[in-house]
């Protein structure tokens, strides 16, 4: 069974440019969860999506943003970039019900210049 | 919302020996524990995780222990080989109508040959 899978694996952008992260979860799972992994804080989330439904969100600017689409694949877009961005962005998949395993892909890194 | 504090911070241990890395959480509505490791420039990957009806849980040589009164819980590996040098995080989840896992600040396991 194929794993998690996130495009692109690099990105640098400039401040103020924006960007949109790609995630194919497990076949099967309906939920993606989103994370931001940085040195300082750690692993945080970002947004939850369900059936093309966003059921959690984290405590983060409206600047992210995500959205799911029917076949349970999910993008994330972050606008207006900051040097504060810079992170490694990660989406995990599960089934979506309670206390379901999360499955995490390899991750986006992602460079504000 | 949840708080999970994770120690120590780093873990040096010699081939052989034993590892053990502890956890608290602050909801006590929480009933999911799962610990992942992460290797560089990886994403987290699952290695034992632990449901609140249970007390403790064994896999080979890593196992993980739940206090609920406590509010703590911790995992042990065993027989530690050099390839279990990774950054190990534990989680906590609550079920409400998602599940959302809020992460420890990770702790920098280095076992040495």
């Amino acid at each position: 069974k194929a794993g998690v899978t996130q495009t692109p694996r690099y990105l640098i952008k400039t401040r103020g440019q924006q960007v949109t992260l790609s995630c194919s979860p497990i076949s099967g799972h309906r939920s993606v969860s989103w994370y931001q992994q940085t040195p300082g804080q750690g692993l945080q989330f970002l947004f939850e999506y369900f059936s093309e439904t966003q059921r959690n969100k984290g405590n983060f600017p409206g600047r992210f943003s995500g959205r799911q689409f029917s076949n349970s694949r999910s993008e994330m877009n972050v606008s207006t970039l900051e040097l504060g961005d810079s992170a490694l962005y990660l989406c995990a998949s599960s089934f979506g019900g309670t206390s379901d395993t999360q499955y995490f892909g390899p991750g986006t890194r992602l460079t504000v210049l | 919302g949840e708080n999970v504090e994770q120690h120590p911070s780093t873990l040096s241990v010699q081939e052989g020996d034993s590892a053990v890395i502890k956890c608290t959480y602050s909801d006590s509505a929480s009933n999911y524990f799962p610990w992942y490791k992460q290797e560089l420039g990886k994403g987290p990957q699952l290695i034992i995780d632990i449901r609140s009806n249970v007390g403790e849980k064994k896999d080979q040589r890593i196992a993980v222990t739940l206090n609920k009164t406590a509010k703590h819980f911790s995992l042990h590996i065993t027989e530690t080989q050099p390839e279990d040098s990774a950054v190990y995080f534990c989680a906590a989840s609550t079920w409400e109508g998602y599940s959302t896992l809020t992460f420890g600040k990770g702790t920098m396991l280095l076992v040495s040959p």
